[in-house]
């Protein structure tokens, strides 16, 4: 198994608040993603990083941010939640063709 | 508009029996991954693929890159293949990722 992980896995919070998730990897990969899955949706891209400093957005990033200050961590910041960001979260790391996801976080906002 | 369409969205099959699942994209990829989704759970790849067919166990997957698609065979199905299973096509760094299709074996 490839090593990431995220934290919290789970986390209620208030409309308004900032909440960050964190991804950790011990696999050195370059490329890191987080996406949001939601029913009727599927996977959807929020930000990835292709290394250290180096972001971009994805499709659904309104609201999000993130940085990647170390090569093994990748944090996504909620900058002042809304309900319609209740979702589960996941990381994925990338290196060559592969793909690992994290164990996902579970974050619901009221 | 999707680059990777799945089909069946929901499937029920009985125990044992023989299931496919499959997989089209519109754009040029450098591999394709099935992914496993169990309830509640985390995902993993089952199957990275770029040519031809790749066993493991009861599953196959099989690509064809001239037609774009793929599918995802399981074999005598069991009630612990229940899962989503996603299809994802690698486009240069960025995956794209079908919606998903819930498999449900019963007993």
């Amino acid at each position: 198994d490839a090593g990431i992980t995220q934290s919290p896995r789970h986390k209620v919070t208030e409309t308004g608040t900032p909440v960050t998730l964190r991804c950790h990897q011990t696999e050195n990969h370059r490329y890191m993603y987080w996406y949001r899955q939601d029913p009727g949706h599927g996977l959807r891209l929020i930000h990835y990083s292709y290394g250290v400093k180096d972001t971009d957005k994805g499709e659904v990033s309104d609201g999000y941010s993130v940085s990647r200050s170390k090569t093994e961590d990748f944090l996504l910041t909620l900058e002042s939640a809304t309900s319609s960001q209740t979702s589960v979260y996941f990381c994925a790391i990338s290196g060559g063709n592969t793909i690992y996801f994290g164990e996902g976080s579970w974050l619901t906002v009221v | 508009k999707n680059e990777v369409e799945q089909s069946p969205q929901n499937l029920t099959a009985q125990e044992g029996e023989f299931i496919t699942i499959n997989c089209s994209y519109s754009v040029g990829i450098s591999a394709l991954h099935w992914l496993q989704q169990h309830p509640g759970g985390g995902i993993v790849s089952l199957f990275m693929l770029s040519s031809g067919k790749k066993k493991h166990g009861r599953l196959i997957a099989t690509i064809n890159i001239q037609e774009k698609h793929s599918s995802l065979h399981i074999t005598a199905s069991h009630p612990r293949d229940s899962a989503v299973y996603i299809c994802a096509a690698l486009v240069g760094n960025q995956f794209y990722f079908g919606t998903g299709t819930s498999l449900t074996v019963i007993p």
